[in-house]
């Protein structure tokens, strides 16, 4: 069992569609990140949360960490072809450490 | 270009070989991380060096060793290998010591018959 699970594993939309991503825990993590990694890369950081209940926007894309720090969410409005990649969430697990362990992935397509 | 530069890009070798995959972290990067992706486990955390020290082990195997050497460039060995050792190897660098922001590189694909 993986310590970050990602829901839904896939997921495949037409462009200008909204979505959310959802990266669950039952641990409580000190920070969570997001990744986007698209086909023959490696993953690029998107956005670090911090803050229970924080709410960050970048650009079309909306972050939020959970309040008990637990979970966060990635949220998508209007979708576009770009948009198509592998979103990855990540934190530092155990607390303390220099480990950062990813989720297990939502593949996200955007057709036109 | 995240300025991380993994070589070779692609591996093609047989069962029971040693291979060895090399990165070279952005300029002034202290940290290198290395991770193993496949299909069915996803990115999995491998090890982690600062500065030439081993700061974090994941489940890395025994079979598998690293280091980071006094030009910060690091290498990932991969011994006896097996079928199930086929997937992408990424290396990633980070300028301090935590895991703040990661660079990676764009992998070595490593195919084991």
């Amino acid at each position: 069992t993986q310590l970050l699970e990602q829901s839904p594993q896939f997921l495949s939309i037409q462009e200008g569609e909204n979505l959310t991503v959802y990266c669950n825990s039952s641990s409580v993590f000190s920070s969570l990140q997001w990744y986007r990694q698209e086909p023959g890369e490696g993953p690029v950081l998107l956005v670090t949360v911090v803050t229970g209940g924080e709410v960050k926007k970048l650009k079309r894309l909306t972050f939020q960490f959970g309040d008990a720090r637990k979970d966060s969410s990635l949220h998508i409005t209007a979708a576009q072809p770009g948009d198509t990649g592998l979103y990855l969430c990540a934190g530092v697990w155990p607390l303390g450490t220099d480990k950062l362990i990813f989720g297990t992935g939502t593949r996200l397509q955007v057709f036109p | 270009d995240s300025g991380v530069t993994q070589t070779p890009k692609h591996l093609i070798t047989a069962t029971g070989q040693r291979v060895t995959l090399r990165c070279s972290p952005r300029s002034g990067d202290l940290s290198v991380y290395w991770y193993q992706q496949s299909l069915d486990q996803g990115l999995q955390f491998l090890i982690h060096y600062y500065n030439g020290e081993e700061r974090a082990k994941g489940n890395i195997l025994e079979r598998f060793s690293a280091q980071q050497f006094p030009d910060l460039h690091s290498e990932l060995n991969l011994s006896s290998l097996e079928l199930g050792d086929s997937a992408l190897y990424f290396c990633a660098s980070s300028a301090s010591r935590d895991t703040e922001k990661l660079f990676f590189g764009s992998g070595t694909q490593l195919s084991v018959l």
